[in-house]
């Protein structure tokens, strides 16, 4: 069964640092696009990031340029999301999508607070 | 940025009974390759989001048949032929043409 598990998130005080995890099961996520899609509460979504299968291609919103990057590990079958200089508006559920946003996962929350 | 209009806001529907959701686009969704990439998911109270559509008319494996995309260029619908007490739940139009990808704001389905 294809499935993405995402973990790491958490409370952490504005301008911290959190390192978000998606482990991949049923599918090699080298072979795939991902993305990072996020839900602030009560709120719709919002696109984070993509990392292209060859890994070469990387996109961030406007909004966490700088601040975040995306990686993979492709011996633990698994994508990253390092999010630094974190602000209350970084506060929400993140999302790990496979390929054209196919297959999402059961989110991570973070919470940004001072 | 492509900005992404949905509406209504909010969709109160009798069961049984058709609904129908309107996406547009401030720019054309066709891409250089000729393909119109605009998706919609749905999200069900508590839950993930789940992709329903991919490029605008074509339906994810296990979606009822009773959801249906259309549309081009710039103007987009999601229709749902008889509505079941399931489908209540917020539903997105995103389009994944141009960089960067946009979400429409959603529309709240809900039954009367």
């Amino acid at each position: 069964e294809v499935q993405v598990v995402e973990s790491g998130g958490g409370l952490v005080q504005t301008g911290g640092s959190l390192r978000l995890s998606c482990a991949a099961s049923g599918f090699t996520v080298s072979n795939y696009e991902m993305n990072w899609v996020r839900q602030a509460p009560g709120k719709g979504l919002e696109w984070v990031s993509y990392l292209s299968s060859s890994g070469t291609t990387i996109f961030y919103a406007d909004s966490v340029k700088g601040r975040f990057t995306i990686s993979r590990d492709n011996a633990k079958n698994s994508l990253y999301l390092q999010m630094n200089s974190l602000r209350a508006e970084d506060t929400a559920i993140y999302y790990c999508t496979r390929g054209w946003m196919a297959t999402w996962g059961q989110g991570t929350l973070v919470t940004v607070s001072s | 940025d492509v900005v992404m209009t949905q509406s209504p806001l909010s969709l109160p529907v009798t069961l049984g009974q058709p609904a129908s959701i309107s996406c547009r686009s401030s720019q054309s969704l066709v891409h250089s390759d000729g393909n119109t990439y605009l998706n919609w998911f749905q999200q069900r109270p508590g839950q993930s989001p789940r992709r329903l559509i991919y490029k605008v008319s074509n339906r994810d494996s296990g979606v009822p048949d009773r959801f249906s995309g259309s549309g081009s260029g710039t103007d987009f619908t999601l229709k749902i032929s008889r509505v079941e007490a399931e489908d209540v739940g917020v539903y997105y139009c995103m389009q994944a043409t141009h960089w960067p990808r946009v979400f429409g704001g959603g529309t709240k389905v809900e039954i009367k």
